[in-house]
């Protein structure tokens, strides 16, 4: 069974750039949720979506943005990037709704804002 | 609010040494999911247990054991004769109820665990 899937796994990005990651869930998880790591904040949640709604979203910019599809496949995006968006970008996916699901993590994707 | 506080940033031990990892929550919540995840070196988050708020058994699985206790809002982390390959960065979450049944886990700030040979 294939895991959760994330591209680019490797990015560098300039100042003012934008930039779209994204993530293939397990098959049949419907709810996928992003976070960001950094040396400094730690593990910080960003957003959660099930069925392309988003479900919860975390206290980030209205920079990050993030969507779903139909084929639960996710797609994050951050515009006018920052050196502080230098982070890796984690994608998880889960079968399970609500607070007990395990959540399934990709490798992430490593930006680097320049 | 929701807190996860792990105290110990690094810990280095000799290998077929016992190291526990401790963590402490804070939530106003009753009902609440506690996790741990190891992160090995390649990035992604593996999960190693959930355990529920009103299950307070302690759980064993071969060398690794966790103690929850709601009296301290503790979970702990004991890894027993540890190897070289525990060597991750370890995460403890708190996971509570959300709008629309959204899930959202709060992280502790990890414990980087180096077992040296």
């Amino acid at each position: 069974k294939a895991g959760v899937t994330q591209t680019p796994r490797y990015l560098i990005k300039t100042r003012g750039q934008q930039v779209t990651l994204s993530c293939s869930p397990i098959s049949g998880h419907r709810s996928v949720s992003w976070y960001q790591q950094t040396p400094g904040q730690g593990l910080q949640f960003l957003f959660e979506y099930f069925s392309e709604t988003q479900r919860n979203k975390g206290n980030f910019p209205g920079r990050f943005s993030g969507r779903q599809f139909s084929n639960s496949r996710s797609e994050m995006n951050v515009s006018t990037l920052e050196l502080g968006d230098s982070a890796l970008y984690l994608c998880a996916s889960s079968l399970s709704t609500g607070i007990g699901g395990e959540l399934f993590f990709g490798e992430g994707s490593r930006l680097t804002v320049l | 609010a929701q807190k996860v506080t792990q105290a110990q940033t690094e810990i280095s031990v000799v290998e077929k040494e016992d190291v526990t990892l401790d963590c402490v929550y804070e939530t106003r919540d009753t009902t609440y999911y506690l996790f741990w995840y190891k992160q090995p070196p390649s990035g992604e988050l593996v999960f190693l247990i959930r355990r529920n708020s009103f299950d307070e058994q302690n759980e064993i699985s071969g060398r690794y054991s966790w103690n929850f206790q709601k009296s301290t809002s503790s979970f702990n982390f004991t890894i027993t004769a540890s190897q070289v390959v525990d060597s991750a960065v370890y995460f403890c979450a708190l996971s509570e109820a959300q709008d629309q049944g959204a899930q959202k886990l709060v992280f502790g700030q990890g414990t980087r665990l180096t077992i040296n040979p």
